[in-house]
């Protein structure tokens, strides 16, 4: 079964504006942690953020935000101010135990 | 400030042949994993590293096979190519399993084409 869906295969944003990214996931473990990555054209993946199922506040690491809703078992990331250089696959990963499961991706798109 | 290194970056076969991809990682970490990245699906567990002398399977396990040949070093080899198995691996670490909030730490891939 899926773990981890990302409803938006493609995404456009103009730069300098905010864009949220959303993603979903089904787990009954109580305890869990969520991440995002970017992939660029160049194919590296690289950690954005993290947000542990236990966790009080939304994380944040610089322009990117997670906006997570526990009840909803949603885990959207926020860019705010968008750069070119944002341009690349989101992926949504979800942490139980040993192993991460991903979720589809998506590309998000800057425009100037 | 190598990170996870993998080798080699791109490879053609022809069906039938095998092959190791090589993982090294130069972080300490305990944890390895074997990941493939196909069009429009992210990426899926083949077979991960618990810690140096372990191995177990992923999601998607058949037709590989894993060698952690020592706490930097986890190979991935296929002993039979087939076409199904053109993807992009990725290697990947993180320090200590079974702790939800330790990201993994990826190499750069290694495009895999076979024929």
């Amino acid at each position: 079964a899926q773990k981890i869906t990302q409803t938006q295969p493609g995404m456009f944003v103009q730069e300098k504006e905010a864009v949220t990214l959303d993603c979903t996931y089904d787990t009954s473990d109580p305890s869990y942690g969520l991440f995002w990555y970017k992939q660029p054209s160049s194919g590296e993946m690289i950690f954005l953020i993290y947000q542990g199922s236990y966790d009080q506040q939304n994380a944040t690491e610089g322009r990117y935000s997670l906006n997570f809703q526990k009840a909803r078992k949603s885990a959207n990331l926020v860019i705010s101010a968008s750069q070119l250089g944002d341009s690349a696959m989101y992926f949504c990963a979800m942490r139980e135990a040993i192993d991460m499961r991903f979720g589809a991706g998506t590309r998000l798109t800057v425009k100037p | 400030n190598a990170g996870v290194t993998q080798t080699p970056k791109f490879q053609v076969l022809k069906t039938g042949q095998s092959m190791t991809l090589q993982c090294a990682q130069d972080m300490n970490h305990n944890s390895m994993y074997w990941y493939r990245q196909d069009p429009g699906m992210g990426l899926r567990l083949i077979y991960y590293s618990a810690s140096e002398g372990t191995t177990d399977k992923g999601e998607v396990p058949n037709g590989y096979n894993v060698s952690r040949l020592n706490k930097r070093e986890f190979s991935l080899r296929l002993e039979s190519a087939a076409p199904s198995q053109t993807s992009v691996y990725f290697c990947a670490s993180s320090e200590t399993p079974g702790l939800s909030n330790q990201p993994q730490h990826f190499g750069d891939g290694t495009r895999l084409s076979i024929l």
